[in-house]
């Protein structure tokens, strides 16, 4: 069974910053790319970050560039996002979801439950 | 880049039939997209990749009642005998292969 956890989440002020992590298990986790997908309260879905199975191919949403990494640890099958600068606009729901390709991001076939990141004094 | 328009909220009877839609952007009646259901309080669960001759894959558990359909631009999500478990909200998504992705609004469904 495809299970993705996330952690790291919680409150920061303006400025700051967060790890998330997200492990995974029920897959062979280095053959597939992954994602971050957020959702701030009451809005839809939107695309952070992106991360191809070896972890050679990454992708930045404009509204994070320069300011979040992604990263990732096969030998421990755990997803990251490195989240620096942080400002009210990242308060979000943070999800990680598996790709359903290796070393492309195309559509997403697993997600995690989610860890909350609110940026507030 | 693509886009997905999907309207705000739809609604259907307890063990009725509700058919979302999903729109693409014009110049891009090629690509296949992929449905997710959110229920409330919950994270996103995959429900298909739909591609744009009508042909869908889905996702470990997804019941029968769940179905894709496309024509043109328009991409369809099919629910019948709808059950209260299905109030969710409903997200289309696309991607040009690594190098976008792009989700839809949503369509938040209200069973009756």
């Amino acid at each position: 069974e495809v299970q993705l956890l996330e952690s790291g989440g919680g409150l920061v002020q303006p400025g700051g910053s967060l790890r998330l992590s997200c492990a995974a298990s029920g897959f062979t986790f280095s053959n597939y790319a992954m994602s971050w997908v957020r959702q701030a309260p009451g809005k839809g879905l939107e695309w952070v970050s992106a991360i191809s199975g070896s972890g050679g191919s990454t992708y930045l949403a404009d509204s994070v560039k320069g300011r979040f990494t992604i990263s990732r640890d096969n030998s421990k099958n755990t997803l990251y996002l490195q989240m620096n600068s942080l400002r009210a606009e990242d308060t979000a729901l943070y999800y990680c979801a598996k790709d359903q390709d290796s070393s492309d991001w195309t559509y997403f076939d697993y997600w995690g439950q989610g860890t909350l990141v609110t940026v507030s004094s | 880049q693509p886009v997905l328009t999907q309207s705000p909220s739809a609604s259907a009877s307890l063990g009725a039939s509700v058919k979302l839609t999903c729109t693409l952007s014009s110049g891009h009646r090629s690509y296949a997209i992929a449905w997710h259901q959110q229920q409330p309080e919950k994270g996103p669960r995959y429900l298909m990749k739909l591609n744009s001759d009508g042909s869908h894959t889905k996702g470990d558990g997804i019941p029968d009642r769940f179905s894709g359909s496309s024509s043109g631009t328009e991409r369809y999500l099919t629910i019948s005998s709808l059950q209260s478990e299905d109030e969710a909200d409903y997200y289309c998504q696309t991607w040009v292969t690594g190098t976008h992705v792009v989700f839809g609004g949503g369509t938040k469904l209200t069973v009756l």
